[in-house]
């Protein structure tokens, strides 16, 4: 296992479009979350789940975004009509539940709107 | 609500010096504390977790201590080099809040050789 994977690294489109990201955690690992950059800042939490179910979502997480991961596998994290006010870069992190629950992060997913 | 603060926001050093960075945390009921490296456009590299009931931890020339009484961390670097140069960021998780991390707006870091 290489660590947590994200795909795309980056990601332009134009502002209305829908944009989907995704995400594959360390796979012995049953915690995911998402988090946003924004240039200069701190990441921000967005959501997380435990296994397949999303246990909380953060204020930031606006009725455009939507994540899910389908059999606790791999999630998605989606936005629709995007603002140009989404261009951050977004990234997630894995960990295990119990014992030492390290957070592993991926390389993160760059979104422009243009 | 928990907020973490980094200060200095940046840091220019020579190399070789030994770097010290702050992070200070304001509700103590952590359950532990972690320290970042990220470089420019990356994601975050886990560098030290720091367990609620520890002190301190080091790995090679890192060493990290906890103060949860009067809400401090701080990350030391030994014998800096130009590859040291990077954002360093800490995040502190409260107890009973599902593990996520509340992050402070880091240390960008530059070593000159």
């Amino acid at each position: 296992d290489t660590g947590v994977s994200q795909d795309p690294r980056h990601k332009i489109t134009k502002r209305g479009q829908n944009v989907t990201f995704r995400c594959d955690p360390i796979s012995e690992h049953n915690r995911l979350y998402w988090y946003r950059q924004t240039l200069g800042q701190g990441p921000e939490f967005l959501t997380y789940f435990q296994n397949e179910a999303q246990l909380e979502k953060s204020r930031l997480l606006s009725d455009r975004f939507s994540a899910e991961r389908p059999k606790g596998s791999f999630s998605t994290l989606e936005i629709q009509r995007t603002e140009q006010g989404d261009s951050a870069m977004y990234l997630c992190a894995s960990s295990t539940m119990t014992g030492n629950t390290e957070a592993f992060f991926g390389q993160g997913t760059r979104l422009t709107v243009v | 609500k928990q907020e973490v603060t980094q200060i200095p926001a940046a840091l220019s050093v020579p190399e070789g010096e030994n770097l010290v960075l702050n992070c200070s945390f304001t509700d103590s009921a952590i359950y532990n504390l972690q320290w970042f490296r990220q470089d420019p456009g990356k994601g975050l590299t886990s560098l030290l977790l720091i367990q609620s009931s520890q002190r301190e931890q080091t790995s090679g020339r890192l060493n990290a201590s906890l103060d949860k009484s009067s809400g401090r961390s701080t990350l030391y670097i030994a014998a800096s080099q130009p590859g040291d140069s990077a954002t360093y960021l800490c995040a502190v998780v409260i107890k009973a809040a599902g593990n996520k991390l509340t992050f402070g707006g880091g240390t960008r870091v530059l070593v000159k050789p």
